[in-house]
């Protein structure tokens, strides 16, 4: 059964800080997608980044990047030098060949000025 | 391009009235999703459409929970009698066809049940 697991529920930083967030998964499907999704303060479920099976590269959005590691089913995502704008919550999310979105319990990243 | 749109942002009710949320998804998608978050459960999937069509309701708790799509660009999620324990953040999400495609979410519905 298919599962994703963000074993750190909450992580505090001091600003300009690096951090990663780890996110671990399981799927027995070869072909699937990885997302992750930010959810601020504001409470809006904010789209950051897909990742589909077959695309192991890295990818740098800004201060923002992600580790795609098949071999040890993981898909880190790393915030160089945080800022306080980026606390909130993170969610790792699963989709197999459905249209099913199986999402972890999130990390709840904390930046302090 | 205006995103997922949902309406009410918030709603408080009494015990045993009938709640209706509203969604009007991005124009073109024609793949839209109703999830619900707790603290107890995180976010979980109730039902989702495709073209209109529920396609897995499975995630629906009750018989008190229903969603209708009468046209691509409108969704209702009903809850009647509502209860305490739907106190919950009510998201719909929308997306172009299915397999790949991102699910972007409305800002959400914060439903309070007394």
């Amino acid at each position: 059964a298919q599962k994703v697991t963000q074993a750190q529920t909450e992580i505090s930083v001091v600003e300009k800080e690096d951090v990663t967030l780890d996110c671990v998964y399981e799927t027995r499907d070869t072909t699937y997608y990885l997302f992750w999704y930010k959810q601020p303060p504001s409470g809006e479920l904010v789209f950051l980044i897909r990742r589909n099976s077959f695309d192991e590269q890295n990818e740098i959005s800004g201060r923002y990047s992600w580790n795609f590691q098949k071999s040890t089913s993981s898909f880190n995502f790393t915030i160089t030098a945080s800022q306080v704008v980026d606390s909130a919550v993170y969610f790792c999310a699963l989709k197999e060949n459905t249209d099913k979105l199986i999402f972890g319990t999130g990390t709840r990243l904390q930046v302090f000025p | 391009d205006a995103g997922v749109i949902q309406s009410p942002r918030h709603e408080v009710t009494e015990m045993g009235q009938e709640v209706t949320l509203r969604c009007k998804p991005i124009s073109g998608h024609n793949s839209l999703f109703w999830y619900r978050q707790t603290m107890m459960r995180g976010l979980e999937l109730l039902i989702y459409f495709n073209n209109n069509v529920p396609i897995d309701d499975s995630g629906m708790p009750e018989d008190r929970f229903s969603a209708k799509m009468p046209n691509a660009s409108f969704s209702t999620l009903k809850i009647q009698p509502s209860e305490p324990r739907d106190s919950a953040v009510y998201f719909c999400a929308s997306s172009l066809a299915t397999g790949r495609n991102t699910q972007y979410f409305g800002p959400g519905t914060r439903l309070t049940v007394l």
